[in-house]
């Protein structure tokens, strides 16, 4: 089974400027979640997808962030215009529907450095 | 005062060492994790409890409801579990620690 996709793996960009990160779930699992994990920090949870509607997005800055999952399945999380403190790795996760205890899997993570 | 808070932050030691990495936290749960997160950054889910413990390979999770307390022991340490361990708690919304970054010297 493949897990879950994340790209790219690395990105530099210039505050001001603009990004875009990609995550592709495993197949069938109806819950994404977006992650921002700064360094020394433990994930933060920024929003949470349920197929393509949002459960939760209490904690993503809505001036800068934006994410989406149009079909369903695959997701993008962007930041326009990035910060300097938008600096860390971006981690997508996904869960299976059904048990509220079902654990979440994890990509590989994107690290973003703003200069 | 975080909801999650693991202890030690850091934690240095020889290869063939007993390790324990501890975790407390204040709110209710359904599930405590342990997760591993290499160098890379990916992170992978050693273990989900609700009570007890659970056993895997040189892997042992505790877990202490009342206390609200749970632990993670690795045996004979190996230079290759060099990592950050990070306990989260919760279902569906996970709330995670700061992590612990274990490095094994060999």
């Amino acid at each position: 089974e493949a897990g879950v996709a994340q790209s790219p793996r690395y990105k530099i960009i210039e505050k001001r400027q603009s990004v875009a990160f990609w995550c592709n779930p495993i197949s069938g699992h109806a819950t994404l979640y977006w992650y921002q994990q700064i360094l020394g920090q433990g994930p933060k949870l920024l929003i949470q997808f349920q197929n393509n509607g949002v459960v939760d997005d209490s904690q993503l800055p809505k001036d800068r962030f934006s994410a989406e999952r149009l079909k369903g399945v695959d997701s993008t999380l962007k930041i326009q215009p990035a910060k300097l403190e938008d600096s860390a790795v971006y981690l997508c996760a996904s869960r299976p529907a059904g048990s509220s205890t079902d654990t979440q899997y994890f990509g590989p993570g994107t690290r973003l450095t703003v200069l | 005062k975080n909801e999650v808070e693991q202890s030690p932050q850091n934690l240095t030691a020889q290869e063939g060492e007993f390790i324990t990495i501890n975790c407390s936290y204040s709110v209710g749960i359904s599930a405590l994790h342990w997760l591993q997160q290499h160098p890379g950054g990916g992170i992978v889910s050693l273990f989900m409890l609700s009570s007890g413990k659970k056993k895997h390979g040189r892997l042992i999770a505790t877990i202490n409801i009342q206390e609200k307390h749970s632990s993670l022991h690795i045996t004979a340490s190996h230079p290759r579990d060099s990592a950050v361990y990070i306990c989260a708690v919760g279902a569906q919304k996970l709330v995670f620690g700061q992590g612990t970054r274990l490095t094994i010297n060999p």
